[in-house]
């Protein structure tokens, strides 16, 4: 039971422009979510989090979108660079949970 | 270094044989958790420690999986009798606080089961 899910296993995206990575979830107590960044052949790199009582927060780049009602979070990258060429995995837990559930991930590539 | 160790980095062995993972979590975390992440997936959880308890283990994946925290600093995973279907990568993230928090992940330990 796939309680979160990336329904794009990949996305192309020129550099300079924007890059939007979705999320969508099901199970409605999840209330904290994160997006990690994977190269290959090593672990996950934390890069944002947001809780429910916010609907966007902003990391320099990155920001992330929360949209409650619809169970959809989205990750936006500008301006996109090549380095940014990774994976990345949304991840959700309840407060009251203990573990995180990761999506399949999203392969991003940055067209330089 | 002060992230998150695993070791080995890359394990193969034969089908039937016994490995054990170790994870060095940063110092300061009483959480520390084991993934599994196959090829196309995203990890998938098997098990957490708080301190040196076990609090959640029903995700591990068959009796031939087990993991210990003595002290609660470093970790084991131990897989007996591997199977083909145990090559993926394991994951070990570590975290601070009572409640689900931002995991640091180690570079993780590659298994390959021939």
């Amino acid at each position: 039971d796939q309680q979160v899910k990336q329904n794009s296993p990949s996305l192309s995206v020129q550099e300079g422009r924007i890059s939007i990575l979705n999320c969508d979830y099901t199970n409605s107590m999840f209330d904290y979510f994160l997006w990690y960044k994977k190269y290959p052949a090593e672990g996950p790199t934390f890069l944002i989090s947001i809780s429910s009582i916010k609907d966007k927060n902003e990391d320099g780049r990155f920001t992330v979108f929360l949209n409650k009602s619809a169970k959809h979070l989205s990750l936006h990258i500008v301006p996109s660079q090549p380095g940014d060429s990774a994976v990345y995995f949304c991840a959700a837990s309840a407060h009251t949970g203990n573990q995180f559930y990761f999506g399949t991930g999203t392969s991003l590539t940055v067209i330089p | 270094d002060t992230g998150v160790s695993q070791d080995p980095r890359h394990k193969i062995t034969k089908r039937g044989q016994n490995v054990t993972f170790r994870c060095d979590p940063i110092s300061e975390h009483n959480r520390l958790y084991w993934y599994r992440q196959t090829l196309g997936q995203g990890p998938e959880f098997l098990t957490y420690f708080q301190n040196e308890a076990q609090l959640e283990k029903s995700r591990l994946l068959s009796d031939r999986f087990s993991a210990e925290r003595p002290k609660g600093s470093f970790s084991t995973l131990e897989i007996q009798r591997t199977e083909q279907g145990d090559s993926a990568m394991y994951l070990c993230a570590s975290s601070l606080g009572l409640a689900a928090g931002e995991l640091f992940f180690g570079e993780g330990s590659r298994l390959t089961v021939l």
